[in-house]
């Protein structure tokens, strides 16, 4: 099983739709969770972490489920500018501070 | 906010000769910097980790002789790829850590082309 598990996509989405990404990690032992954005031949960005009580930003909203060691992204009201890969990062736990990405899924958001 | 300076940001070399990538934090001190490499359509694969003053720890299967990491101050830490050969062409970024910062601040990657 790979560490880092996403929805292979491509997703293509009209402007306005809402669109969801999931996500399952391996390592129970993991401690913290993330979901960054990479656009075409640039670096990831941090898009948001992922709490466990589920957190929004906007029209953006993670939810964490250590039970099935899932994580999931929902975007509502796509926009054409929120085309990009989207990425589930997994750090380690304890004094394992490495980042883990998933392959990505692409989205394009069509107008 | 943070920044991690990267360059070059394209480097076209030949075959057999080595490439140096820096990674400098501007404001701030990247007490680990990690290194990655991604291929076309693939995820960030973590090739090595290094913390300031330390030998670089590498990842399962990356060559510690070819991909040479340096990091010798709190603010610079360089990759050197040794004889480089068309398979290693690829998108390289670094990402540091600080001690007082959340999260990780990326470079923004270095695109090389073995000819």
């Amino acid at each position: 099983r790979k560490e880092v598990e996403q929805d292979p996509g491509p997703f293509n989405v009209p402007e306005g739709a809402t669109v969801a990404f999931n996500c399952t990690y391996s390592n129970s032992a993991s401690q913290s969770f993330f979901w960054y954005r990479q656009d075409c031949r640039k670096e990831p960005k941090l898009l948001m972490s992922v709490y466990s009580s589920g957190n929004e930003d906007g029209r953006f909203t993670a939810q964490l489920n250590r039970a099935s060691q899932y994580i999931s992204l929902l975007i509502r009201d796509s926009k054409l500018s929120d085309s990009a890969t989207y990425l589930c990062v997994v750090k380690g736990g304890g004094s394992n501070y490495k980042l883990t990405f998933g392959k990505g899924t692409l989205l394009t958001v069509n107008p | 906010g943070a920044v991690v300076s990267q360059h070059p940001s394209r480097v076209i070399c030949k075959s057999g000769t080595s490439v140096k990538i820096e990674c400098r934090s501007l404001d701030f001190q990247a007490t680990t910097m990690f290194w990655y490499r991604q291929f076309p359509k693939q995820s960030l694969m973590l090739m090595a980790t290094s913390n300031e003053g330390s030998k670089a720890t590498y990842e399962q299967g990356v060559e510690k002789d070819k991909f040479l990491i340096n990091h010798a101050s709190l603010t610079l830490s360089t990759l050197t790829v040794t004889s480089a050969h068309p398979e290693d062409s690829s998108f390289y970024i670094c990402s540091a850590s600080s001690r007082v910062l959340y999260g990780y601040t990326f470079g923004s990657g270095t695109r090389l082309t073995v000819v």
